[in-house]
Parts: C-alpha cells; sequence; structure tokens
C-alpha cells in the first residue's frame, strides 16, 4: 500500500489563527480524502480533495473554513481557518488504491491539533 | 441518512477470544471494513468483506455478515496484548470505495 505522511503530526495553536497541514503520498493517486476526528469520537469525512478541480466538501463543512489544495496527484493540503477550541482534532487524509476487486482506502498517522 | 453504531468499549483476557459488534443502516453498502487505530496512531486497514459474503477469514480474524439484520461482527481467536486498541467498523455507499461511514469505534482492552 501507499506510504503517506503528514506534516505536522501535532501542533497547539492559539485562536483566530489558520493552520495548514500537508499530506504527502509516495506514489500518484487518483482519490484523496481529509477526514476528522474530534476527542473520543469517530472518522468525519470533510471532504475529498480533486485533482486540478474544487474540493467536494460534505454537509456541514465549507471551503472558507476548510481550504484545500490538491495541485498533483501526489500532495494535498487541508487549511483549519480562524480556528477555535472546537477545532482541536485529529485531522487524517486517506488515498484509495486499487485492491482485490475494489478500491481500498488507507490512512496517514494523522495531525493532532489543540486550539486554545 | 447513514449510521454506523459500535458498543464503545470490550474487554477479555490474553488468549480468550474477542468478539466486536457492528450494526448499519444503509442496506445499499457495498463493502464493510474493519479498522483498528492504535493510541497514538493513524487507522490501519485489517479486512474487509463485500456485501454478498457471509463469512471471510484471515488468519486471527474472522468477519460475519448477517445481510438480513445489517450486523456485522470481528472476532479475533488468542487475543494478544498487542491487540488493545480501538477498532472502527465502517461501510462504503459509493460501488468503488470512497467515501467511508465510520462508527464511533470499540475500545478493545487486554488483560494479561
Amino acid at each position: 500500500s501507499a506510504v503517506i505522511s503528514q506534516k505536522p503530526s501535532r501542533d497547539i495553536c492559539q485562536r483566530g489563527t489558520s493552520l495548514t497541514i500537508q499530506c504527502q503520498v509516495d506514489s500518484q493517486v487518483t482519490m484523496m480524502f481529509w477526514y476528522r476526528q474530534q476527542p473520543g469520537q469517530s472518522l468525519t469525512l470533510i471532504a475529498t480533495a480533486n485533482q486540478g478541480s474544487e474540493a467536494t466538501y460534505e454537509s456541514g463543512f465549507v471551503i472558507d473554513k476548510f481550504p484545500i489544495s490538491r495541485p498533483n496527484l501526489t500532495f494535498s493540503t487541508l487549511t483549519v481557518s480562524n480556528m477555535s477550541p472546537e477545532d482541536s482534532s485529529i485531522y487524517l487524509c486517506s488515498v484509495e488504491e486499487p485492491g482485490q476487486g475494489h478500491n481500498e482506502q488507507f490512512f496517514g498517522p494523522g495531525t493532532r491539533l489543540t486550539v486554545l | 441518512g447513514e449510521d454506523v453504531e459500535q458498543s464503545l468499549f470490550l474487554s477479555v483476557r490474553e488468549g480468550d477470544s474477542s468478539v466486536i459488534n457492528c450494526t448499519y443502516t444503509d442496506s445499499s453498502s457495498t463493502y464493510l471494513y474493519w479498522y483498528k487505530q492504535e493510541p497514538g496512531a493513524g487507522l490501519q486497514l485489517l479486512t474487509y468483506i463485500f456485501s454478498n459474503m457471509d463469512m471471510k477469514q484471515d488468519q486471527r480474524l474472522t468477519v460475519l455478515l448477517n445481510k438480513k439484520d445489517k450486523h456485522l461482527s470481528l472476532r479475533i481467536a488468542d487475543t494478544q496484548t498487542g491487540d488493545s486498541a480501538i477498532y472502527f467498523c465502517a461501510e462504503s455507499y459509493d460501488n468503488q470505495g470512497g467515501k467511508l461511514i465510520f462508527g464511533q469505534g470499540t475500545e478493545l482492552s487486554v488483560k494479561p
């Protein structure tokens, strides 16, 4: 499976600032996704990062708050804008790869964000 | 809408079998997955099952699917302390994987 890395691995930020999280894959992938895992919660899909076009956001998530870039098939960024303590979460990117008869989704190690 | 439910905690003794259960509501799910999340780590894909299968076995892992009751289970045989983690079930409702709907996760604690 693809090797996925994220930067930073963790950060502590002040309210009102923004943080950009990077996701790098060691091979070209078509589909990349960004998820949020709030403390003690499950994962929720934020958006699908589309290469060459705007990201597709899920209900409850908007581009102004979570702008996403996907400049090529191996890299994506997620920005958490104008942060508040409610944005404290683990943010994970994932990629889809062909498996046996269907596509499988693999996850990066996550970025643990704490907003004070 | 789609919903996936799991019990939150399970505690077993080393060497016993663990059974983690999951129910889902989307009858059009194509694939169902089990992921493992160890403390401070990302998610590791353990196994998956296609919705037209009843059972899938992979070494110590056995996945059972009851499509009529929309019930999925993961059995871990001979549970080890290294199996202690949070286990998430997830369903896909795009035919080629894509968007995943996750359950809340079951925290498995294995006591020596």
